[in-house]
């Protein structure tokens, strides 16, 4: 198994509040993603990073921030959590950026936005 | 755009019966990569194969088969004499092509598969 650890697995939060997601990898793989999954929509990437400090938008990132500053570690912010984001974030890591590089993912986050 | 249909929302089928997941896909580039992952109820994403647009030889491993035919832009995985344990959500999905990064997957909306004993 791909050494990608998520934390927290599950978290219950207010809205309006602040909300970090961690993903922690052991692989020294430059590139991380983050995916939601919902029902009816698969996963949709929100930001990927393809190094350190270097991070990108993806399909649905509005609403969240992200940041890399060590190799092993990549955040996800929601910086004022919405009910529409409940969901089941996964953290995925690839060795390389070219298509084709099969995406390995953590065991997923569940939070809930009451 | 790049897009991926997974018509079926679910599937039930009795253990030792054969059964095929559908993945339709759409692309403008050429050279592109289809995968297959499965989610057991256990909720990891487990990676099961990866196909690239210039092979279009079937592949099998063990019970499972995975037929890519370009004319039709479909991916089918097929579970031959399925288990119990092949109970889990299959997603199929496409490498994306947005520039910088390439390596963006795009996945469809997933095929529930429920073995019954």
């Amino acid at each position: 198994d791909a050494g990608i650890t998520q934390s927290p697995r599950h978290k219950v939060t207010e809205t309006g509040t602040p909300v970090t997601l961690r993903c922690h990898q052991t692989e020294n793989h430059r590139y991380m993603y983050w995916y939601r999954q919902d029902p009816g929509h698969g996963l949709r990437l929100i930001h990927y990073s393809y190094g350190v400090k270097d991070t990108d938008k993806g399909e649905v990132s509005d609403g969240y921030s992200v940041s890399r500053s060590k190799t092993e570690d990549f955040l996800l912010t929601l910086e004022s959590a919405t009910s529409s984001q409940t969901s089941v974030y996964f953290c995925a890591i690839s060795e390389t950026g070219t298509s084709g590089s099969p995406l390995h993912f953590g065991n997923g986050t569940r939070l809930t936005v009451t | 755009a790049q897009k991926v249909t997974q018509a079926q929302t679910e599937i039930s089928v009795v253990e030792k019966e054969d059964v095929t997941l559908d993945c339709v896909y759409e692309t403008r580039d050429t050279t592109y990569y289809l995968f297959w992952y499965k989610q057991p109820p256990s909720g990891e994403l487990v990676f099961l194969i990866r196909r690239n647009s210039f092979d279009e030889q079937n592949e099998i491993s063990g019970r499972y088969s995975w037929n890519f035919q370009k004319s039709t832009s479909s991916f089918n995985f097929t579970i031959t004499a399925s288990q119990v344990v092949d109970s889990a959500v299959y997603f199929c999905a496409l490498s994306g092509n947005y520039g910088g990064a390439t390596n963006k997957l795009i996945f469809g909306t997933g095929t529930l598969l429920a073995v019954q004993p």
